[in-house]
């Protein structure tokens, strides 16, 4: 199975400040990755698919890159309504497999 | 619009089986597999499994091997999972999912707590 290191776990930070979160793969994927915003009691929802390309409705200040291995989400300058835990999810091989989370928290 | 929408809350005993529906709308049935996804209390997501709808092709993830199996209901466009032998750590929420990592499509259920005790 391809293992999606994340990191932080947990990160503080105060709104207007940039963000970034990192997804490492065990073995190339290509661009197959997402990644998810969740908040308490709700499901997921996907801000960046294909690594790179915006889900509609979603706001400019995140973006995504990274390609093979490597990927970072960023949050170019954090709203109140940032602060949840965020998710990479890697669909390149079956079994797909999630990132351990980022809680991003309030300083 | 795309709506899935799961059945409500369980509670079962260890050995005891559970099944989760998931029911589907606002497209053609067979156009999207769907992901099964759990989340343990207070822990992170976990990825399942998968059912293509058009051809009942399925992929696991290894510790849900032999555990789960999943059908479809074309007449009500439902989806469902069961997963059997019950232990107390299979208590989370259960989500089915349509999610195209290579397109904006990705739709989530609202849910379904399973609770397994004795």
């Amino acid at each position: 199975d391809i293992q999606m290191t994340q990191s932080p776990s947990s990160l503080s930070a105060s709104v207007g400040d940039r963000v970034t979160i990192t997804c490492r793969a065990s073995q190339g994927i290509r661009n197959d990755l997402g990644w998810y915003q969740q908040k308490p009691g709700k499901a997921p929802k996907r801000l960046v698919y294909a690594a790179s390309s915006l889900q509609s409705g979603v706001p400019s200040r995140f973006s995504g890159s990274g390609s093979g291995t490597e990927f970072t989400l960023t949050i170019s300058s954090l709203q109140p309504e940032d602060f949840a835990t965020y998710y990479c999810l890697q669909h390149n091989t079956n079994p797909h497999t999630f990132g351990q989370g980022t809680k991003l928290e309030i300083k | 619009q795309v709506q899935l929408v799961q059945s409500g809350a369980e509670v079962k005993k260890p050995g005891a089986s559970v099944k989760v529906s998931c029911k589907t709308s606002g497209y053609s049935f067979a156009t999207y597999g769907i992901d099964w996804v759990r989340q343990a209390p207070g822990q992170g997501l976990e990825w399942m499994s998968w059912i293509s709808v058009y051809n009942g092709n399925t992929a696991f993830a290894q510790k849900f091997q032999g555990r789960v199996t999943m059908t479809t209901e074309t007449s009500t466009s439902t989806v469902y999972m069961e997963l059997r032998s019950l232990r107390s750590d299979d208590t989370a929420v259960y989500y089915c999912a349509i999610i195209d990592g290579d397109n904006p499509i990705d739709y989530w259920g609202q849910g379904t707590p399973v609770t397994v005790s004795s």
